[in-house]
C-alpha cells in the first residue's frame, strides 16, 4: 500500500519570506511524486512532479520541490512567498509501474500574511 | 474550453435517490479518473478509465457506485440509493496517452461536483 503524510494542517508565513510545505511518502517501489494546489471553489491545479533524474524539481509560479529518497520526502518550497500563494496544497504519489491512481495527502493550508 | 469540465457544479438530492455526475475531459486525453474529496481530506481514488474500459475500479466503495465512458470521451458517475455519507465533492481528472515508460503524465482536474445528500 502507498501513503502520503502532510504533517502540518496549516503553515503561516509572511510575504517575502521563504516557505516550505512538508510531505513524506511510503511506497513499495519507485515513486512518482506530485504537488497540486487548490484555490477556493476551483479544481486542483498541477504545480510540479518528480519522475526521475535531478532531485530538485522546478514548477509553476516559482515553486520547487526536492526529492529525498533516504528520507522519503518531497517538500514543496518557494524562496519568496506571495499573498496570492495562500491556498490548499496537496502532495500525491503513485508507483512508477502498475496502478495509475494517485494517493493524496490530507492537504496543508498555506496562509501568507501581508 | 480547454480544461476538464464537470456538470452539475452542485447537486442536492434526498437520501435514497439516484444521481448522475458528468465529466467532459480535455480533448484527446484517453485516460480519465474519478476521485472523491470529503471535507478536510485529500481526494480519494474511485475509478480509472483507459479509453472506454474501466482499467481500475478498485476505489469504488460499493456496488451503488458505477461509472461509464461509452465512447471514450465523456464519462458519467452514477450513484444509486444515495446515502448521507455520499456527500462530498466528486472530482474528475484526465491525462494524455501514457508514454512507453508506463505513463507518468500529470492529471488535470475539473472543478468538481459538490453532492449533498439530505
Amino acid at each position: 500500500a502507498q501513503s502520503v503524510a502532510q504533517p502540518e494542517d496549516q503553515v503561516n508565513v509572511a510575504e517575502g519570506n521563504p516557505l516550505t510545505v512538508k510531505c513524506t511518502y511510503s511506497v513499495s517501489g519507485n515513486p512518482y511524486l506530485f504537488w497540486y494546489v487548490q484555490y477556493p471553489n476551483r479544481g486542483l491545479q498541477f504545480l510540479l512532479k518528480y519522475i526521475t533524474g535531478d532531485n530538485l524539481v522546478k514548477g509553476s509560479y516559482g515553486f520547487e520541490a526536492e526529492f529525498n529518497k533516504s528520507q522519503t520526502s518531497f517538500h514543496l518550497k518557494k524562496p519568496s512567498a506571495l499573498v496570492s500563494d495562500s491556498a490548499l496544497y496537496f502532495c500525491a504519489v503513485r508507483l512508477d509501474t502498475g496502478r495509475r491512481a494517485l494517493t493524496f495527502g490530507s492537504g496543508t493550508r498555506l496562509q501568507v500574511q501581508p | 474550453g480547454a480544461g476538464v469540465s464537470q456538470t452539475p457544479s452542485n447537486k442536492v438530492t434526498e437520501k435514497g435517490k439516484y444521481v448522475e455526475l458528468r465529466c467532459d475531459p480535455i480533448s484527446g486525453h484517453t485516460a480519465l479518473y474519478w476521485y472523491r474529496q470529503s471535507l478536510g481530506q485529500g481526494p480519494e481514488f474511485l475509478i480509472y478509465f483507459q479509453g472506454t474500459g474501466a482499467a481500475d475500479d478498485s476505489g469504488l466503495p460499493n456496488d451503488r457506485f458505477f461509472a461509464v465512458r461509452p465512447e471514450g470521451s465523456v464519462s458519467t458517475l452514477k450513484i444509486q440509493r444515495t446515502e448521507r455519507g455520499d456527500s462530498a465533492v466528486y472530482l474528475c481528472a484526465s491525462s494524455s496517452v501514457p508514454g512507453l515508460a508506463g505513463g507518468h503524465n500529470e492529471q488535470f482536474f475539473g472543478p468538481g461536483t459538490r453532492l449533498t445528500v439530505l
